[in-house]
């Protein structure tokens, strides 16, 4: 069975450091591994998403990468602000008996960045 | 630009209640989800549907039902509602494969008291 695991569960950083989030997952067969961010009280909001034939990804200040060999992904955040706090979740879309229909999502980093 | 749509927003039950929530999308999306989010937990999938039509259970399916009668809905519903169903209900979809970005709904919170 597929888990991915988020460490660590917080972490609080001062701004304008740049900074890394962990992803590891069990199983290598992900079509894809994709990073949401969460506010509070709210919904996910898509942030990168890395295909299994891709190994990197980048959108502004972010840059997502992911080695399907050691099972684990990463988001690096660079010059990080206040506006960054929030919880960073990383999922990934499986493919189990031909169904691509399930995603495993970790527990999430809760960042907190200070001004 | 409306992307996933959840409704209601905000929901109380009283045990053994029954109610559905609407998940409605804008993207043609083949897929869609049901998730539930609780402290400690994270997301766990309930059911899902490739399809219209079609529907699959997932990690905890377990007093809910789910149909999928046209492409752009997906329904969850509750049957008799517990107390351990208390829980922000988040709607998502993608398209299929490798390039299947998810999106996600802003979430119902249900109390069942």
């Amino acid at each position: 069975k597929q888990e991915v695991t988020q460490i660590p569960a917080a972490l609080s950083v001062p701004e304008g450091e740049n900074l890394v989030l962990n992803c590891s997952f069990t199983d290598s067969a992900i079509y894809n591994l994709q990073w949401f961010r969460q506010d509070p009280g709210k919904g996910l909001t898509s942030l990168l998403l890395i295909q299994s034939s891709q190994r990197e990804q980048t959108s502004g200040r972010l840059n997502a990468s992911l080695d399907k060999s050691s099972g684990r992904s990463t988001l690096y955040i660079a010059a990080s602000q206040p506006g960054d706090s929030a919880t960073y979740l990383c999922a990934g879309k499986m493919n189990y008996g031909g169904s691509q229909g399930n995603l495993i999502f970790g527990k999430g980093t809760k960042l907190s960045v200070k001004p | 630009n409306a992307g996933v749509t959840q409704t209601p927003k905000f929901r109380v039950l009283k045990t053994g209640q029954s109610m559905t929530l609407l998940c409605a999308q804008d993207m043609n999306h083949e897929y869609m989800y049901w998730y539930r989010q609780d402290p400690g937990m994270g997301l766990r999938l309930i059911h899902y549907s490739v399809g219209e039509g079609t529907t699959a259970k997932g990690e905890v399916p377990d007093g809910y039902n789910v149909s999928r009668l046209k492409k752009q809905n997906f329904l969850l519903g509750l049957e008799s509602a517990a107390p351990s169903q208390t829980s922000v209900y988040f709607c998502a979809s993608s398209s299929p494969g490798e390039t299947g970005e998810l999106f996600f709904g802003e979430g119902s919170r249900l109390t069942v008291l």
